[in-house]
């Protein structure tokens, strides 16, 4: 049980064209998920929190008006990054939470390379 | 800012061995957890422990809490070749559905 999807896996694009990144969670209702960023080598970043419903709550120094986050279900959250650039290639993960639960479960990530 | 900070940063033992990894943190948690990483995929949820508890078991792993010193370590026992990974702690505030704040990571090597 507790497995969440990532689609896709692996996502090359040109600068200046949008991106969509899709997160499911297939067997358990998630009412909230968190996505983070991963650069090479280094931990994850938390950039928001999406609770089905309602806006997204994101970190400090996320353009939310770049990092477009969608949670119109309880199993389906995307991330959209609008006019990409090379500087937003970075690996995306997601997490979803049903509610009260304490741990998170991991998609396998998104590679996003923006050319 | 990250809240976690593992050590060592790299750890490379033999199959067989086992491995701890520390990690450190600065501010009044309700739990703290830890993670493997297989290069290039997601995280895999190993171990849960909460603010009240100071040692648990899972199979071969070994999670201790010292609150006191805002602190915990993983022990790996009996290592294996497909524990290479790396490992992170991730630290939850207090409040619902709170949100984790991962450390830099451990990278484990476990030679056969």
């Amino acid at each position: 049980g507790a497995v969440v999807s990532q689609h896709p896996s692996r996502v090359i694009c040109k600068s200046g064209t949008s991106v969509k990144i899709e997160c499911r969670s297939l067997d358990f209702q998630a009412t909230t998920m968190f996505w983070y960023r991963q650069f090479p080598k280094q931990s994850l970043m938390l950039m928001a929190t999406s609770n089905e419903g309602s806006k997204a709550t994101y970190e400090q120094g996320v353009e939310k008006d770049k990092f477009l986050i969608n949670h119109a279900s309880l199993t389906l959250s995307t991330l959209t990054v609008t006019s990409a650039h090379p500087e937003d290639s970075s690996f995306y993960i997601c997490s979803a939470l049903s509610g009260g639960a304490e741990t998170q479960y991991f998609g396998p990530g998104t590679r996003l390379l923006v050319l | 800012s990250q809240q976690g900070e593992e050590d060592p940063q790299a750890l490379s033992i033999q199959e067989g061995e086992n491995a701890t990894m520390n990690c450190s943190y600065k501010t009044s948690i309700n739990n703290l957890q830890w993670y493997r990483q297989n290069s290039g995929r997601g995280l895999v949820h190993l171990i849960l422990i909460r603010s009240n508890e100071r040692e648990k078991h899972s199979g071969r792993l070994r999670v201790t809490l010292d609150t006191s010193k805002k602190s915990s370590s993983l022990l790996i026992t009996a290592s294996r070749a497909a524990d290479t990974a790396s490992y992170f702690c991730a630290t939850a505030g207090t409040g619902a559905n709170s949100k984790l704040t991962f450390g830099k990571g451990i990278t484990l090597s476990v030679r056969p």
